[in-house]
């Protein structure tokens, strides 16, 4: 089985400050990791995905993220956030060794205030 | 095309009304997703073809809920006898090349509102 959560409904932070998005997941064996954003009114834009290799990935509008196994977490980063990042933000697992379906989280919603 | 285009992008129906949502995925794309999004709920999966396999219908929600997808391209996704509760977002989504690890592109979806 596989799932994610996304411990956080919904997080505040002051433009030009740093963000973070939190993400952990739970998968039998390995995990492949993806960042999704949705807009108001629009449907999901890929941000980023770790599947093997280095645990910082890097991604779309300055995004990154990394992965740590032993915490079971990849949690979203941008170093400046921006009142044009305010959107709903989904974490996705898909379990290396299982079906092809990746499991979303209940999504973030970020917010951006100037 | 360019992009997951979904129709209708709105549909306002009444219950017990049965309603077609269409997908027409990335040309070249293979893998081809529903899922539904409810206010505050997240993403329910609902069904995933792959090629000329049989399709993944198991996160379909009741037997109301069927779709299908011709010549490896175009899905529809059809509710039967519309209920309040399906009233939601219903996105698809496609991707190609190896199944689970590339990238999936979704759609603007289609919003169903069932009075």
């Amino acid at each position: 089985a596989q799932s994610v959560a996304q411990p956080e409904d919904q997080v505040n932070v002051a433009e030009g400050n740093p963000l973070t998005v939190k993400c952990t997941y739970s998968v039998s064996g390995n995990p492949y990791l993806f960042w999704y954003v949705q807009y108001p009114n629009r449907g999901l834009q890929f941000l980023l995905k770790y599947i093997t290799g280095d645990n910082l990935v890097k991604g779309s509008y300055g995004f990154e993220a990394e992965f740590n196994k032993s915490q079971t977490s990849f949690h979203l980063k941008k170093p400046s956030a921006l009142v044009s990042d305010s959107a709903l933000y989904f974490c996705a697992v898909r379990d290396k060794e299982g079906s092809y379906i990746p499991t979303f989280g209940r999504g973030t919603s970020l917010i951006v205030h100037p | 095309g360019a992009g997951v285009s979904q129709s209708p992008s709105n549909k306002v129906t009444e219950k017990g009304k049965d309603v077609e949502l269409r997908c027409d995925p990335i040309s070249g794309h293979t893998a081809l997703y529903w899922y539904r999004q409810s206010l505050g709920q997240g993403l329910e999966f609902l069904i995933y073809f792959q090629g000329n396999s049989a399709p993944d219908k198991s996160g379909l929600p009741s037997d109301r809920f069927s779709a299908e997808r011709t010549g490896g391209s175009v899905s529809t996704l059809t509710i039967q006898r519309t209920q309040q509760e399906d009233s939601a977002v219903y996105l698809c989504a496609s991707s190609s090349g190896t199944p689970g690890i590339d990238t999936i592109y979704f759609g603007e979806g289609s919003w169903l509102t069932v009075v």
